[in-house]
């Protein structure tokens, strides 16, 4: 397809477990993002990939996070530990490199919940 | 899906009428904004933008507006539709040149026949 893809669509997990999520971004986009959002709430700033790059990861809550985007395309969010708290949906998006606007194209998400 | 917006403001709207979606912001220096809609199940998709040296724009059947003064955003739909029903979210872009987005909290449209 045309657009952001992200696997697992949905992923129930027990706490302590290690959890991988995937985003295939749309092609020739170098700019790539990923947001958390919880229920009934705007989508969060997690991590800013630029190329292969992490240009900005000050949104990792805590260091059981970590984001890889070896060949600059497909991105993996790793989420180690997990806990209740990081249920939510992790979005993926991305753009074209040196647009500027704030145009996004986002996934459907992958839903996580931690049991 | 499971819907994104339990537990947001709603606005309910006949179809074929205007609708008006309010949006605060905290800080005064930002300098870009963009509308998204969210409908159910699916990711955020852009609507529109405007940067700090207007104070409308105009798409298709939208308006945004901008008050600096009061920090306050608007988005417009004209002969609102039920495919508008979603959750519209403002946004405004952080430091940094690239899509640092804060989102705000979101606001339901539920359109009615």
């Amino acid at each position: 397809g045309a657009g952001v893809s992200q696997t697992p669509s949905n992923k129930v997990t027990e706490k302590g477990k290690y959890v991988e999520l995937r985003c295939d971004p749309i092609s020739g986009h170098t700019a790539l993002y990923w947001y958390r959002q919880s229920l009934g709430q705007g989508p969060e700033f997690l991590i800013y990939f630029q190329g292969t790059g992490a240009a900005d990861d000050s949104g990792l809550p805590n260091d059981r996070f970590f984001a890889v985007r070896p060949e600059g395309s497909v991105s993996t969010l790793k989420i180690q530990r997990t806990e209740r708290g990081d249920s939510a949906v992790y979005l993926c998006a991305s753009s074209q490199q040196g647009t500027n606007t704030g145009e996004l194209f986002f996934g459907e998400g992958s839903r996580l919940t931690v049991l | 899906g499971e819907s994104v917006g339990l537990h947001l403001p709603t606005l309910s709207v006949q179809e074929g009428d205007n609708s008006i979606i309010n949006c605060a912001y905290s800080n005064s220096a930002s300098d870009y904004f963009i509308w998204y809609k969210q409908e159910s199940g699916k990711g955020p998709q852009f609507i529109i933008d405007i940067r700090s040296n207007m104070d409308k724009r105009q798409g298709q059947r939208v308006t945004v507006l901008l008050n600096k003064t009061v920090k306050h955003l608007s988005l417009q739909i004209a002969a609102t539709q039920p495919g508008d029903s979603a959750v519209y979210f403002c946004a405004e872009k952080g430091a940094g040149g690239y899509n640092k987005l804060i989102f705000g909290a979101g606001t339901r449209l539920a359109v009615h026949p």
